[in-house]
C-alpha cells in the first residue's frame, strides 16, 4: 500500500538560509500535519491542513509557513534558519481530521 | 490546551514478559489516543489505537486500556519479544491537535 512520501529524506542547510520540505500524503487522504522531533524528544505538533485549509496550528515559528496544494501535497518553508531547528520533520496524513493519522519517513534537517 | 504525561520514560523486561505503559491526559475533549511505535531515526508507526467510546481494545499481544473518568490509557504488551525494543509513544486528539507522551525505551532483553 501506498504510504506518505516526503522530500528530501536528508537536508543540510547553512544558518540563515532557507528549506523547502514536501509531502505527499497517502492517496486519498486530505489531512497532512507536520510535526518537529528533536534528539530524545517526542514529536511537536506544527501544523495541519483539511482541504487545503490550515485546520490548526501548533508550536510553529513565525520564520515557518505551510501550505497544502490543490493535489494535497503540503510543503513546509522555513526560512532564516538557526542552529535549533536541526530535527527530524515529519509529515503525517489521514483521511479527513478524525482519520488514523500515518506518518511520512521525514526529513533530517541539519543546520550548521 | 491538552497535557500528556507518560511512565515510565525506561522500561527493561525479560523476554516472554509483559510490558505496561501509562499515560494520563488533561483534556476531556481529547477523543482519540494512538500509541505509536518508534525505533531510532525511523518514522512513528501507528501499532494500536482506541476512541472515547471504546473501554478496551485487543490486537494480538497488544491491548490497550482507556479510562475516560480518569483520563488515562494504558498500552500493554504481553509475551514480550526482543523485536519489541523501541521507543513507545502515547498520543492523545484534542480537536485538530495531537500531543504526544514524552515517550517510553522498552528494552527486552533475550
Amino acid at each position: 500500500a501506498a504510504g506518505v512520501i516526503q522530500s528530501p529524506r536528508h537536508l543540510i542547510k547553512e544558518k540563515r538560509e532557507t528549506a523547502t520540505l514536501k509531502c505527499y500524503p497517502i492517496p486519498r487522504h486530505d489531512t497532512v500535519y507536520w510535526y518537529q522531533q528533536g534528539p530524545g524528544q517526542d514529536p511537536q505538533f506544527l501544523i495541519s491542513f483539511y482541504e487545503k485549509m490550515q485546520s490548526d496550528k501548533g508550536s510553529i515559528p513565525d520564520r515557518f509557513s505551510a501550505q497544502q496544494f490543490s493535489d494535497y501535497h503540503s510543503e513546509l518553508n522555513m526560512s532564516s534558519l538557526e542552529l535549533g531547528d536541526s530535527a527530524l520533520y515529519f509529515c503525517a496524513s489521514s483521511l479527513e481530521v478524525k482519520g488514523t493519522q500515518y506518518f511520512g519517513p521525514g526529513t533530517r534537517l541539519l543546520v550548521l | 490546551g491538552e497535557n500528556v504525561e507518560q511512565h515510565p520514560s525506561t522500561l527493561s523486561v525479560q523476554e516472554g514478559d509483559s510490558a505496561v505503559i501509562k499515560c494520563t491526559y488533561s483534556d476531556s475533549a481529547s477523543n482519540y489516543f494512538p500509541w505509536y511505535k518508534q525505533e531510532l531515526g525511523k518514522r512513528p508507526q501507528l501499532i494500536i489505537d482506541i476512541r472515547s467510546n471504546v473501554g478496551e481494545k485487543k490486537d494480538q499481544r497488544i491491548a490497550v486500556t482507556l479510562n475516560k473518568t480518569a483520563k488515562h490509557f494504558s498500552l500493554h504488551i504481553t509475551e514480550t519479544q526482543p523485536e519489541d525494543s523501541a521507543v513507545y509513544f502515547c498520543a492523545a486528539r484534542s480537536f485538530n491537535k495531537f500531543y504526544f507522551g514524552s515517550g517510553t525505551k522498552l528494552n527486552v532483553k533475550p
